[in-house]
């Protein structure tokens, strides 16, 4: 069965750094979004993303944010100045379509930890 | 008023045991309801899509009341394996971005 892969499962990093968090989408999937969780909280939406540019982003997308799809596969979410706050489950997800009722397929996450 | 609302639970119950989970939303022109599952710290995993009529998928028992705005989840016969967190997750009206609610915990014991 075709899957979202997200990597690297673990990033720890420091306060301030930039980190690049990267998902391959399933390949027929025209959608994709970043959504996050921090521990013991909920799944919280950050962006959508189709056809090379954001198509919604949440209050919480804010200029420290970004999202790139670099080539034909890769999807990325880019933390330009990394926060405490930031720490949490980053979940990619991609759709084959988007319209109302379309499910989402999820990677297994990047556990960002910020210190 | 949060627009989309579960009780986290957590509901501890036997195998065997019927439970069922409601969750509410606000937003009244919603046209697009699921289930999805959550073991702890994986990625949620689409269990059922909620349709107008009810839909069933096994064990599982999905309803939807637009009067009342909320869906239901029914697990009959609850297996150790049904321990797990279950999201509602909403398409509210206007967007096409899938809102997640907190999620209820369940825990099946023997």
């Amino acid at each position: 069965e075709p899957e979202v892969t997200q990597t690297p499962s673990h990033q720890v990093t420091q306060m301030g750094q930039e980190v690049i968090l990267r998902c391959v989408p399933i390949s027929n999937h025209l959608y994709f979004y970043w959504y996050r969780q921090i521990l013991g909280q909920k799944v919280e939406f950050l962006v959508s993303f189709y056809n090379n540019e954001i198509s919604e982003k949440s209050e919480i997308f804010d200029d420290q944010f970004s999202v790139e799809r670099p080539d034909g596969s890769n999807f990325t979410l880019k933390i330009r100045s990394t926060k405490l706050e930031d720490s949490a489950m980053y979940f990619c997800a991609s759709s084959a379509g988007g319209a109302v009722g379309e499910k989402l397929f999820f990677g297994s996450g990047t556990q960002l930890s910020v210190l | 008023r949060k627009e989309v609302e579960q009780d986290p639970g957590p509901f501890n119950v036997p195998e065997g045991a019927t439970v069922a989970f409601n969750c509410t939303y606000s937003n009244s022109a919603s046209q697009s309801f699921f289930w999805y599952r959550q073991d702890c710290r994986k990625e949620p995993k689409l269990l059922m899509s909620v349709y107008s009529s009810g839909n069933e998928d096994g064990r599982f028992t999905a309803q939807l009341n637009r009067a009342s705005q909320y869906i239901s989840l029914l697990i009959r016969d609850s297996k150790l394996s049904d321990s797990a967190t279950y999201l509602c997750v909403v398409n509210p009206g206007g967007s096409y971005i899938p809102t997640f609610g907190r999620g209820t915990s369940l825990i099946v014991h023997p």
